[in-house]
């Protein structure tokens, strides 16, 4: 199956810093998506992206679908404590039908 | 209110007992999905299904069975075969037909079994 490497796997940064993740495929996607979960919670759907080149914010949040249609990029501008959490990319290939291949996940901690 | 829901939020069991996680949508989705993740880990996909009375296996299906009969409701049975039962248990919907394969989660019921 389809091989999702999500890095890096944790982040340590103060508040008000600018933060940066991505995923790289083993295989071409059509879509991606990112999702943040707080513990013991469910993740909630932050940014969908369709298109190759398709950059997409959501308040401070900035995400790409890369050129290669092998990757993807979150940025979190400006962190607050509440960023706190795992973010997980997601992403499926034209043959997948409705599956999602995810990520391993990126710890996000923030010292206030 | 739109949305998923899954119940209980915690569940404890002995050792040898079969157990029925609760799933349903009022979304409208056609799909719906069963992920497990331990502790530090990520997803992985038990079963889903994309039709009323049609489900396939994931990729960690063994020790799993589900049931499909209605659209709004996808029940997860961890039978006691399943080698290690004790994690978190998320359940998910979305469409599929279209462009949008956005899936949703409910907020995750947590199996504990001794």
């Amino acid at each position: 199956g389809q091989q999702l490497n999500q890095s890096p796997q944790s982040m340590f940064i103060q508040e008000g810093e600018d933060v940066s993740m991505n995923c790289t495929s083993s295989s071409i996607f059509n879509t991606w998506l990112w999702y943040k979960q707080d513990p013991g919670e469910g993740p909630v759907l932050l940014i969908a992206l369709y298109k190759a080149g398709e950059l997409t914010s959501n308040g401070r949040l900035t995400a790409q679908f890369g050129i290669t249609r092998k990757d993807s990029f979150l940025n979190i501008s400006a962190s607050i404590p509440s960023d706190v959490g795992i973010y997980f990319c997601a992403g499926r290939t034209q043959t997948s039908g409705s599956r999602l291949t995810f990520g391993e996940g990126t710890q996000l901690t923030v010292n206030p | 209110d739109g949305g998923i829901t899954q119940s209980p939020k915690y569940l404890f069991r002995k050792e040898g007992q079969n157990v029925t996680l609760s799933c349903e949508q009022n979304l409208n989705h056609d799909a719906m999905y069963w992920y497990r993740q331990d502790p530090g880990q990520g997803l992985r996909l038990i079963y889903y299904s994309q039709i009323v009375n049609d489900f396939q296996k994931g990729d960690i299906a063994e020790g799993y069975s589900v049931s499909r009969e209605k659209k709004e409701s996808f029940p997860l049975t961890v039978t006691s075969a399943q080698k290690n039962p004790t994690a978190f248990y998320l359940c998910a919907s979305s469409m599929v037909a279209g462009s949008s394969y956005e899936q949703y989660f409910g907020p995750g019921t947590r199996l504990t079994v001794t």
